[in-house]
C-alpha cells in the first residue's frame, strides 16, 4: 500500500534533549513537508523540501533541523534550542512539478517532560 | 501577505446540511483544497477545486468558489455524526509548491 508513515506515534523527551521524528513515503513524491499543530490552531510550516538534497525553511524553523538524503525520507530533529516543543507534528508529501495537493501522515505527538 | 480565514466552530443537527466558509487572499492561487482532520489523526484530503471553476460536486460534498470575493465554501449534504471533525481550507501559493492553511473549523454534529 502506498502512503506516508510517521514514527513513533507518541514521543516523550526530557528537556534539553534532541529528538528525531521519522517520516517515510513510498508514493514517489518529490516534495515533503513538516508542520507543527498546537491545540485549537492550524498548521504552521517548519521546513519543506522540493527535491532530494535540498530544503527550505518554513515559517517557524528556529530550533528544528531536517535532512533529505533520500527521496522517500525526510526526518525532523527537534533540538534543545526549540523553546516550546510540545506539539503534534505532521509530515506531508506532494507529487511536485506543479501538482500541489499534499498527503499527510498520521502525525507524532511530542511531549517534553 | 497571504492569509486564509475560517470561522472556528459550526454546530449542525444530524441530517441537515453543513456549510463551512473560508476566505483567502492570494489571487494567483491555482488550486484550493478542503481537508478533514479527525481527533489525533493526520489530515485527509477531501476535495479540491481549480481556480477557473466555480463549483465542484463530489457525492455529498459541494465546493463553491467565488473568485471575485476570494470566498470558498464546502457544503456537506445530509450531515452524519461521522462528519464531526475539523475542516481546513488551504490555498496553493502561486509559483511555489506550498499550501497556506486556515485555522480550521470544528464541525459538531448532534442528534
Amino acid at each position: 500500500d502506498g502512503g506516508i508513515t510517521q514514527s513513533p506515534k507518541y514521543l516523550f523527551r526530557k528537556e534539553g534533549q534532541n529528538v528525531t521524528l521519522s517520516c517515510e513515503q513510498n508514493l514517489n513524491h518529490d516534495a515533503m513537508y513538516w508542520y507543527r499543530q498546537d491545540p485549537g490552531q492550524g498548521l504552521r510550516l517548519i521546513y519543506y523540501s522540493q527535491i532530494v538534497n535540498d530544503f527550505q525553511k518554513g515559517d517557524i524553523a528556529e530550533g528544528y533541523s531536517v535532512s533529505r538524503e533520500k527521496k522517500e525520507s525526510f526526518p525532523l530533529t527537534v533540538t534543545s534550542a526549540q523553546k516550546n516543543p510540545t506539539a503534534f507534528y505532521l509530515c506531508a508529501s506532494s507529487p511536485g512539478q506543479g501538482m500541489t495537493e499534499q498527503f499527510f501522515g498520521p502525525g507524532t505527538r511530542l511531549t517534553v517532560l | 501577505g497571504e492569509d486564509v480565514e475560517q470561522s472556528l466552530f459550526l454546530s449542525v443537527r444530524e441530517g441537515d446540511s453543513s456549510v463551512i466558509n473560508c476566505t483567502y487572499t492570494d489571487s494567483s492561487s491555482t488550486y484550493l483544497y478542503w481537508y478533514k482532520q479527525e481527533p489525533g489523526a493526520g489530515l485527509q484530503l477531501l476535495t479540491y477545486i481549480f481556480s477557473n471553476m466555480d463549483m465542484k460536486q463530489d457525492q455529498r460534498l459541494t465546493v463553491l468558489l467565488n473568485k471575485k470575493d476570494k470566498h470558498l465554501s464546502l457544503r456537506i449534504a445530509d450531515t452524519q455524526t461521522g462528519d464531526s471533525a475539523i475542516y481546513f481550507c488551504a490555498e496553493s501559493m502561486g509559483g511555489y509548491n506550498k499550501l497556506i492553511f486556515g485555522a480550521g473549523t470544528r464541525l459538531a454534529v448532534h442528534p
